[in-house]
C-alpha cells in the first residue's frame, strides 16, 4: 500500500525557515516523480514544486522560486521541501504526492499545516 | 500559465439526481501528437487529500464508481455524477498537468438539496 506521511509543519515567522518532510513507502520511490501541493485554508490547490526521480531536474512555481528548495533523498525515501524567507501568504496545508512523468498526481499524503504568522 | 475556470462554484443536488461540473482551460490542452487531453478531475472530502478520479479527460481511475463519468476536448471538460449519493459531497477540483506549472481549477463544492 502506497504511503505518504508529511511532517515538518507548524509555525513559523515571517522571513523565517521551516523544513517539510515526506516518508515514502509501499512503492520504489525512485522511479516516481515528487511534487508538493498547497492549499490555503478554505481556498483551491496550488502546484508549488516538482522534482524528478534522480533529483537532478526540479520545477517551482514563480510564487517560491528562489525562496524555497526541492530535494529528494532516494535512500531514505525521503522528500524536503526548505522553506526559507516565509510570507503571510505560504500559510497552507502541504501535501506530497506522486506522479509518473506525463501524468497527474494520484498519491496524495494527508498533509501538513504551515502557519506563518508573527 | 494556463487558467482553468470551473463553473458553478458550487451547486445542490438532490439525491439520486445529477450533477454537472464543468472545467474550462484557457488553451488547449490536447496534445495532438498522442490525441490526449492533458486534464484530471479530483474528490477531496472535508479534512482528507485529493483523491484521483479521473485522468486523460475521461479515464475512470480504479475502484472509482461508475457513477462518475467525464468528457470533453481541448478546452472544455465535464465531469458528471449521475445520481447523487450522500458520500459523493465534497470539492471537486480539474487539473491540467499539460505543462508546469500545473494548474487548478478553483474547486466546486457540492452539497445535498
Amino acid at each position: 500500500e502506497v504511503q505518504l506521511l508529511e511532517s515538518g509543519g507548524g509555525l513559523g515567522q515571517p522571513g523565517g525557515s521551516l523544513r517539510l518532510s515526506c516518508t515514502a513507502s509501499g512503492f520504489t520511490f525512485s522511479t516516481y516523480v515528487m511534487t508538493w501541493i498547497r492549499q490555503a485554508p478554505g481556498k483551491g490547490l496550488e502546484w508549488v514544486s516538482s522534482i524528478l526521480g534522480s533529483g537532478g531536474t526540479t520545477y517551482y512555481a514563480d510564487s517560491v522560486k528562489g525562496r524555497f528548495t526541492i530535494s529528494r533523498d532516494n535512500s531514505k525515501n525521503t522528500l524536503f521541501l526548505q522553506m526559507n524567507s516565509l510570507r503571510v501568504d505560504d500559510t497552507a496545508t502541504y501535501y506530497c504526492a506522486k506522479y509518473q512523468i506525463g501524468s497527474p498526481a494520484e498519491s496524495w499524503g494527508q498533509g501538513t499545516l504551515v502557519t506563518v504568522s508573527s | 500559465d494556463i487558467v482553468m475556470t470551473q463553473s458553478p462554484d458550487s451547486l445542490a443536488v438532490s439525491l439520486g439526481e445529477r450533477a454537472t461540473i464543468n472545467c474550462r482551460s484557457s488553451q488547449s490542452i490536447l496534445y495532438r501528437s498522442n490525441s490526449k487531453n492533458y486534464l484530471a478531475w479530483y474528490q477531496q472530502k472535508p479534512g482528507q487529500p485529493p483523491k484521483l478520479l479521473i485522468d486523460w479527460a475521461s479515464g475512470r481511475e480504479f475502484g472509482v464508481s461508475d457513477r462518475f463519468s467525464a468528457s470533453g476536448s481541448g478546452t472544455d471538460f465535464t465531469l458528471t455524477i449521475s445520481s447523487l449519493q450522500a458520500e459523493d459531497v465534497a470539492v471537486y477540483h480539474c487539473l491540467q498537468y499539460y505543462n508546469t506549472p500545473w494548474t487548478f481549477g478553483q474547486g466546486t463544492k457540492v452539497e445535498i438539496k
